[in-house]
C-alpha cells in the first residue's frame, strides 16, 4: 500500500528557505504512469496546490508561487522534495505531498499525513 | 479567494440528505472533471468522489457526486455524526495549469 510521509523543519524564520522532503513507501516516484504534487493549508483555512512533479523531473507550479518555489525527485531516495524560498507569514501552513494516479489533470488518491511548517522569528 | 466556490458551511440531521455545491467556471468545473475530498479534523484530505461520481474502493454509495455545466454537487444521504467534517471540491483549471480547490464546506450533524 502506498504511504506518503512529509518531513523537515516545523519553524523557519522569515525570509529564509523553507525545505520539505516526501517520503514515498510501497510505491515508486519513477513509476512513469504518476505525478506527485505539493498542496498546503494555512491554519483553519482552505486547500492550495503548489506544484507538480514528473518521474522525469518535468515541473509545473501555482502561477502565484512560481518564482519562490522548486519541486524535485530523487529517484534513487525514493523522494520527493520542495523548496520555497523567501517564506513570509503567510506561508505558515500543513504542507502535503500527494500521488496523481493518472497524469496531472487527475485527482490526488494518496495522501501524506502532512507537516506543520510555521514561519517565525 | 479561490475560483471554485463552495458553502463555508452545511449542516444536517442524523438519517437525512445533505448537499454541497461547487461553483466555477469554463476553465475549470465547467470542461474539467470534479473531485471531492473529505477531511476530518486534525488529518490529511482524502479521496471521497473522483471523475465527478466514481467512488474509491470503501466509500459508501451515500456519497454522490454530480455536475452540470459550471457547478458541480456532492450528496450524502443517511447522514451519520460520523460525516462531520470538511469537504473540498477540485477540479483542473486550464488557466491556472493546476488543481484548483473550493474554499471547502465545514458540514456539521446535528
Amino acid at each position: 500500500q502506498l504511504q506518503l510521509h512529509e518531513s523537515g523543519p516545523g519553524l523557519v524564520k522569515p525570509s529564509e528557505t523553507l525545505s520539505l522532503t516526501c517520503t514515498v513507501s510501497g510505491g515508486s516516484v519513477s513509476s512513469s504512469t504518476y505525478y506527485w504534487g505539493w498542496i498546503r493549508q494555512p491554519p483553519g483555512k482552505g486547500l492550495d496546490w503548489i506544484g507538480d512533479i514528473s518521474y522525469s523531473g518535468s515541473t509545473y507550479y501555482n502561477p502565484s508561487l512560481n518564482s519562490r518555489v522548486t519541486i524535485s525527485v530523487d529517484t534513487s531516495m525514493n523522494q520527493l522534495s520542495l523548496k520555497l524560498t523567501s517564506v513570509t507569514a503567510a506561508d505558515t501552513a500543513v504542507y502535503y505531498c500527494a500521488r496523481h494516479p493518472y497524469g496531472r489533470n487527475s485527482f490526488f488518491d494518496s495522501w501524506g499525513q502532512g507537516t506543520l511548517v510555521t514561519v517565525s522569528s | 479567494q479561490s475560483v471554485v466556490t463552495q458553502p463555508p458551511s452545511a449542516s444536517g440531521t442524523p438519517g437525512q440528505r445533505v448537499t454541497i455545491s461547487c461553483s466555477g467556471s469554463s476553465y475549470n468545473v465547467g470542461t474539467n472533471t470534479v473531485n471531492w475530498y473529505h477531511q476530518a479534523p486534525g488529518t490529511a484530505p482524502k479521496l471521497l468522489i473522483y471523475n465527478q461520481n466514481q467512488r474509491p474502493s470503501g466509500v459508501p454509495d451515500r456519497f454522490s457526486g454530480s455536475k452540470s455545466g459550471t457547478s458541480a454537487s456532492l450528496a450524502i444521504s443517511g447522514l451519520q455524526s460520523e460525516d462531520e467534517a470538511d469537504y473540498y471540491c477540485a477540479a483542473w483549471d486550464d488557466t491556472v495549469n493546476g488543481v484548483v480547490f473550493g474554499g471547502g464546506t465545514k458540514l456539521t450533524v446535528l
